[in-house]
């Protein structure tokens, strides 16, 4: 059974990009949630996606937006990056019909914006 | 805006002593508490999931109980050991809805020393 694998782990953009972060989500898991984690907060909701369709959204702009693919893999793309967009960005994918769905996360991928 | 909150934020232990971690969470329409462990550079760990007033688990040294009508929920550690060493998050999560969000809290950062 393979976890939840996020690339890149470190990534520097400038302000302006646009950026795209991956996710492959565990075995057997049919939903991806995206995370954001700024300095000293903890992680706050993104996304998430179900059946490759948004299917619930934080408090984000839609320059946050993302795809979810039939195996279930997930990007995330952020347009018009600023500085306040860095940050660790977590992935986490789960079984939608277990409960109280419990989330396997990746270790992240850390987006630094100059 | 639903909040979560942990306390201490920050803790320093000798090797051997036990610890307790506070969570709070505002109760109206409670479905589950979510403890994760994270170590740095690795991805959040699932400890726990609690859907239960009253409830207990316990994993090895760990365990955790919750009271869903108050809004709290404890962390303990017994006989605490180098490599319990992490940041312990709590998230909430509500009932209603399609998306099963997490609303986490800033987490409690556990120093263990030898």
């Amino acid at each position: 059974e393979t976890g939840v694998t996020q690339s890149p782990t470190h990534l520097i953009k400038t302000r302006g990009q646009q950026v795209t972060l991956r996710c492959s989500s565990q075995s057997g898991h049919n939903t991806v949630s995206w995370y954001q984690q700024a300095l000293g907060q903890g992680p706050q909701f993104i996304f998430q996606y179900y059946r490759e369709e948004e299917n619930g959204r934080g408090n984000f702009p839609p320059r946050f937006s993302g795809l979810q693919f039939p195996n279930y893999s997930s990007e995330l793309n952020v347009n018009a990056l600023e500085l306040d967009d860095s940050a660790l960005y977590l992935c986490a994918s789960s079984a939608r019909d277990s409960g109280a769905n419990v989330l396997t996360f990746g270790a992240g991928s850390r987006l630094t914006v100059l | 805006i639903l909040n979560v909150e942990q306390s201490p934020q920050s803790l320093h232990v000798q090797e051997g002593d036990s610890t307790n971690f506070t969570c709070s969470f505002p109760s109206s329409n409670f479905y589950a508490l979510h403890w994760y462990r994270w170590e740095t550079a690795k991805s959040p760990e699932a400890l726990f999931v609690m859907t239960l007033n009253g409830d207990e688990k316990k994993k090895g040294r760990i365990s955790a109980t919750l009271n869903t009508k108050e809004g709290y929920s404890y962390l303990y550690i017994k006989g605490s050991q180098p490599e319990d060493s992490a940041t312990y998050l709590c998230a909430l999560m509500n009932y209603g809805g399609a998306t099963n969000k997490l609303i986490f809290g800033t987490g409690t950062l556990l120093a263990v020393q030898p």
